[in-house]
């Protein structure tokens, strides 16, 4: 079946410092990803909306500066957490549809630990 | 705000019980409600999805049971096994490729 591939699946990075979390569509064309955040025992909470080729579309309160997503190709998005802080450390996990390969299935990445410390 | 309601936060059966999800909904543009397993440190698994012109739908040991009227649905786990031991999520969309909005989970603990 499809998979949604997510990379790294852990890392720490010190404070003030940016890291990129890729998501993948291994068998199938995504012109949409989602990125969610997830903190311990708690929902997953929608970020963004990535379409491939355009700027993506923040959900209220998500700043756009801070959280920089590309999608630059049908099976590749990335987040990018910028000046990262302890308080965006967090489980981020994103989905790609496979709508546009006649499909209407959501499929989620296995997810993405980040520690800022 | 949440937009999609879910409840109980967590609850625990024995083996063999059938633990019972409910959730609820206010929007009614939502036309695709998925339900998903999640294991922790994992991503959330499709278990099992509805539309709202279907009353009941099962998969395995699945059932999700819609009432339109009331914009509610809940997810029974027939038969259940420790190896479901897990948090669960309903969610509802517009669409079925499009943004999901969650409800707060529900930890099912089945003990042996």
């Amino acid at each position: 079946g499809a998979v949604v591939s997510q990379h790294p699946s852990r890392v720490i990075c010190k404070s003030g410092t940016s890291v990129k979390i890729e998501c993948r569509s291994l068998d199938f064309q995504a012109t949409t990803m989602f990125w969610y955040r997830q903190f311990p025992k708690q929902s997953l909470m929608l970020m963004a909306t990535s379409n491939e080729g355009s700027k993506a579309t923040y959900e209220q309160g998500v700043e756009k500066d801070k959280f920089l997503i590309n999608h630059a190709s049908l099976t590749l998005s990335t987040l990018t957490v910028t000046s990262a802080h302890p308080e965006d450390s967090s489980f981020y996990i994103c989905s790609a549809s496979n709508r546009a390969t006649g499909g209407n299935t959501i499929y989620f990445g296995e997810g993405s630990w980040l520690t800022v410390v | 705000q949440q937009q999609v309601k879910q409840s109980p936060q967590s609850l625990i059966v024995q083996k063999g019980g059938i633990p019972i999800i409910n959730c609820a909904y206010e929007n009614t543009a939502f036309d695709y409600f998925p339900w998903y397993q999640q294991f922790p440190g994992k991503g959330p698994a499709l278990l099992i999805a509805i539309r709202p012109d279907v009353s009941e739908k099962k998969e395995g040991r699945f059932t999700i049971s819609f009432n339109k009227s009331a914009k509610q649905f809940s997810l029974h786990i027939m038969d259940s096994q420790p190896g479901d031991s897990a948090t669960y999520f309903c969610a509802a969309s517009i669409d079925s490729w499009g943004k999901l909005q969650f409800g707060a989970g529900t930890q099912v603990v089945v003990t042996p």
